[in-house]
């Protein structure tokens, strides 16, 4: 099926381990997009690329680091895991216009 | 800025009882607001879109309406398998396509 599709979809993590989260999209989207979900915070913006070869920092960039691999593929790396990285990651992506995102189903992490 | 706050934060309702959530924002020239639907453990699902003041969408029992400071989230009848978390988001003209979510509003439907 067409969409976002994410992996892993879940990972336990010592701290101060390395690990990169994959995303891919079959849409031809321009846009991608890397959020994180937490209880009572809602989702917030890590990183974002608006077209291929751009990448730019969003709300809550520290400790991650993204790579546009292709127009298809958005990659996002925690160097050193810490707990407070504990989450639910989303990746997403979208046409620039019309606007709007296709949602993956998520990468749950913990960190340990 | 732009800043998006949905209430309330949790409603619960009967099989049947109508309601409405509430999104108001502040954004610097709207290009877009969002409502989406997401489900435990799953990503958000797209709903509708809204892109000025007065426009209204309709999909099943659900209605999304504008207006320049608020967008509703109409739900007429409801069953449980309505019962999700509702994410309102708005994108503004200098965002750089990038979406502001709200906190969302957690619905559940007891038959």
């Amino acid at each position: 099926n067409a969409g976002v599709t994410q992996t892993p979809k879940f990972q336990v993590l010592k701290t101060g381990q390395s690990m990169t989260l994959q995303c891919a999209q079959d849409m031809n989207h321009n846009s991608m997009y890397w959020y994180r979900q937490d209880p009572g915070m809602g989702l917030r913006l890590i990183y974002y690329s608006a077209s291929e070869g751009t990448t730019d920092k969003g709300e809550v960039p520290n400790g991650y680091n993204v790579s546009r691999l292709n127009k298809r593929e958005f990659s996002l790396r925690l160097e050193s895991a810490a707990p407070s990285q504990t989450s639910v990651y989303f990746c997403a992506s979208s046409f620039q216009d019309p606007p709007g995102y296709t949602f993956g189903s998520g990468t749950r992490l913990t960190v340990v | 800025e732009d800043q998006v706050t949905q209430s309330p934060e949790a409603l619960r309702l009967q099989e049947g009882e109508s309601s409405s959530l509430n999104c108001s924002y502040t954004v610097s020239g709207l290009r877009g607001l969002f409502w989406y639907r997401q489900d435990p453990g799953k990503g958000p699902e797209f709903l509708f879109t809204l892109y000025s003041a007065g426009e209204e969408k309709e999909k099943e029992r659900l209605k999304a309406t504008l207006t320049k400071k608020e967008s509703f989230l109409h739900i007429t009848a409801p069953k449980p398998e309505d019962s999700a978390t509702y994410l309102c988001a708005v994108q503004g003209g200098g965002s750089n396509y990038k979406l502001t979510f709200g906190k969302g509003t957690l619905l559940t439907v007891n038959p």
